[in-house]
């Protein structure tokens, strides 16, 4: 029983353009949620987080939206660039359980040049 | 260098041996944790630690022991591996926030 799911295993984008990743959530309890970029032979590193109180969080190129009411956010990324392909997770935790992360399983981005 | 290393990088191993993997860090954060990942799966808790004493069993510890030999170590143990715990696992550190750092992983393969 998947809590976080991340349906697409993979996206394309042109270089330029707008990424937008997805994930979606089961437990309306969660308080936190957090984007990671992982890049091959490497651990994940963070990117950008939203606490479940806000609905955008925006740090330069990255912005995360939070519809608490679907049980949705994304990672918008603009404009992409080569270095961002990646595999991006998101994360969410419970206040309740000392903030251990609920990860999803990754979509892997692809910038086309 | 390094906030968070980890040893081996790679391990290939047979049915039924002991393996340890270790797990240093030198971000002085008192939270540490070991996950895997396996394809198609996000990262999978199996034990985590909040200090030297504090030890914890996450989603997946069957299998699995931990020690928290000082701050900065917290190496993990499979008594007998298996061929299903082939898979990449990462240590973190974390301080009370949470962001959490990870090390480059260790690819282990069980035979």
């Amino acid at each position: 029983d998947q809590q976080v799911k991340q349906n697409s295993p993979s996206l394309s984008v042109q270089e330029g353009r707008i990424s937008i990743l997805n994930c979606d959530y089961t437990n309306s309890m969660f308080d936190y949620f957090l984007w990671y970029k992982k890049y091959p032979a490497e651990g994940p590193t963070f990117l950008i987080s939203i606490s479940s109180i806000k609905d955008k969080n925006e740090d330069g190129r990255f912005t995360v939206f939070l519809n608490k009411s679907a049980k949705h956010l994304s990672l918008h990324i603009v404009p992409s660039q080569p270095g961002d392909s990646a595999v991006y997770f998101c994360a969410a935790a419970l206040m309740d359980s000392n903030y251990q992360l609920i990860w999803g399983a990754g979509t892997k981005l692809i910038i086309k040049p | 260098d390094a906030d968070v290393t980890q040893t081996p990088r790679n391990r290939i191993t047979k049915t039924g041996k002991r393996i340890m993997l270790e797990c240093s860090q030198t971000k002085g954060h008192d939270r540490m944790y070991w996950y895997r990942q396996d394809p198609g799966l996000g990262l999978r808790l199996i034990y985590y630690s909040f200090d030297v004493k504090d030890i914890n069993k996450g989603e997946i510890s069957d299998g699995y022991s931990v020690s928290r030999q000082a701050q900065a170590k917290f190496s993990l143990s499979l008594e007998s591996a298996i061929p299903n715990q082939t898979a990449l696992y990462f240590c973190a550190t974390s301080d009370e926030a949470n962001e959490q750092f990870f090390g480059p992983g260790t690819r282990l393969t069980v035979l």
